[in-house]
């Protein structure tokens, strides 16, 4: 069965200093990849995403995510984080075969809560 | 600049009752999505409409029903609530069917 896992339940990082949210999706076919944020008492905004052709990818608010099939991986960075990045962030996994029957099932990881020390 | 809308913002019903949650997106998006949220388990999908008078159930439909009426409005509605279906519940919309790309702010409701 597919799944995503997050291993990382929180992460406090400085402002300025780089930041990398892990994300492990196990699913036996071609993957769609994405990254999502939630700010507190909000929805989930749209980061970024991958389907197909260059494995990195360009986001939003200077983040971007490299998909690596051997390791089944779509780690998330930022260079220099910033105190408005304060969030939490969901890994999601979509199948290009699910896109007929059960389109937009997305499965989503458990959240990585990043906090940002001054 | 209202994106998508989600009616009311909390509730607390008690068990057996039943309630709507209303959403509307005006971006003019072909396909809406439910979903509900609970701590430590990322997002599930409750039901999906690729377009208006369509709907597929998602991950977890048992106990809700939706209605696409219109092209904007999608609703979600517990029949008889139970204690379970306590949860923040997110309505989403896109404008193809490969993922959610605008949510609302949610709906936090309470079952008693």
């Amino acid at each position: 069965a597919q799944s995503v896992t997050q291993p990382d339940i929180h992460i406090t990082v400085s402002e300025g200093a780089s930041l990398e949210l892990r994300c492990n999706y196990s699913y036996g076919a071609t993957p769609y990849l994405f990254w999502y944020v939630q700010s507190p008492g909000q929805g989930l905004q749209l980061l970024l995403k991958y389907f197909s052709g260059d494995t990195l990818v360009q986001g939003i608010k200077g983040f971007e995510a490299e998909f690596k099939r051997s390791q089944s991986s779509f780690n998330l960075r930022k260079p220099s984080v910033h105190w408005s990045d304060a969030a939490e962030y969901f890994c999601a996994v979509g199948a290009i075969e699910n896109y007929g029957g059960s389109q937009g099932n997305l499965i989503f990881g458990k959240g990585t809560k990043l906090s940002v020390k001054p | 600049n209202a994106g998508v809308t989600q009616t009311p913002k909390f509730q607390v019903l008690k068990t057996g009752q039943s309630m709507t949650l209303q959403c509307a997106q005006d971006m003019n998006h072909n396909s809406m999505y439910w979903y509900r949220q609970d701590p430590g388990m990322g997002l599930r999908l409750i039901y999906y409409s690729a377009s208006e008078g369509t709907t597929d159930k998602g991950e977890v439909p048992n106990g809700y029903n939706v209605s696409r009426l219109n092209k904007r409005e999608f609703s979600l509605r517990l029949e008889s609530a139970a204690p379970s279906q306590t949860s923040v519940y997110f309505c989403a919309s896109s404008e193809g069917s490969r993922q959610p790309q605008h949510f609302g702010d949610g709906t936090r409701l309470s079952i008693l």
